[in-house]
């Protein structure tokens, strides 16, 4: 079963941020938070990933709390491209881990 | 670009017939790849995990027979659904840990399998 919590599904108007919430209480001190987004009939992409500091790159920053129990997925600012479904998962770092994934938030970007 | 490739992006195939899908590591090795399984609607359901050289891991509930799964080679993992039937019409993707990444894990583009 899937680690996380996630909201079913949230609104954001084009232009502005959207911050993606999940919640991970159970998580281990190895294992790291991952973000992916699926678009429509595509594969999952990749967006970012951290273990307890918080991360940025040209997608997205990942703010994790001190705690590591819960994470915030921030697209600075959201185009209509960015509507998908955006999956929060947890896993180790290992070569041999795989992901298990949750049903994650559907982001609708508006004009 | 893309890092994982999927081959083909859709088929269709009648009942009774198998059809393979490939999936393959650009510019790395992928001594390990996993297959899933996606239904409209849903997310995505881990079906194996593919070993170079070696016998496939089966998550429970997934029939090892039915879906066959060859990882022959370090950057070639093939899935053959056998005796295909419409309730294996699916949406199924692989992926593969990126070693210069961090071995963060990348997915394919997906395969679209319709059974007529």
């Amino acid at each position: 079963d899937a680690k996380t919590t996630q909201p079913t599904s949230m609104d954001c108007a084009e232009g502005r941020a959207a911050n993606l919430p999940c919640n991970h209480s159970t998580i281990s001190g190895n294992e790291y938070v991952y973000w992916y987004r699926q678009i429509h009939s595509q594969g999952p992409q990749y967006i970012i990933h951290g273990l307890k500091n918080n991360e940025t790159n040209e997608m997205a920053s990942l703010i994790i709390t001190e705690d590591r129990k819960s994470s915030t997925l921030i697209l600075p600012h959201a185009t209509l491209r960015d509507t998908a479904v955006y999956y929060c998962i947890v896993g180790d770092g290992g070569s041999q881990g795989n992901l298990i994934f949750g049903k994650g938030t559907k982001l609708s970007v508006k004009p | 670009g893309a890092v994982v490739s999927q081959h083909p992006s859709w088929v269709i195939c009648k009942s009774g017939t198998s059809v393979k899908i490939e999936c393959r590591s650009l510019d790395f090795q992928a001594t390990t790849m996993f297959w899933y399984r996606q239904f409209p609607k849903q997310s995505l359901m881990l079906m194996a995990t593919s070993n170079e050289g070696s016998k496939a891991t089966y998550e429970q509930g997934v029939e090892k027979d039915k879906f066959l799964i060859n990882h022959a080679s370090l950057t070639l993992s093939t899935l053959t659904v056998t005796s295909a039937h419409p309730e294996d019409s699916s949406f199924y993707i692989c992926s593969a840990r990126v070693p210069s990444s961090g071995n963060t894990i990348y997915f394919g583009e997906g395969s679209w399998l319709t059974v007529v």
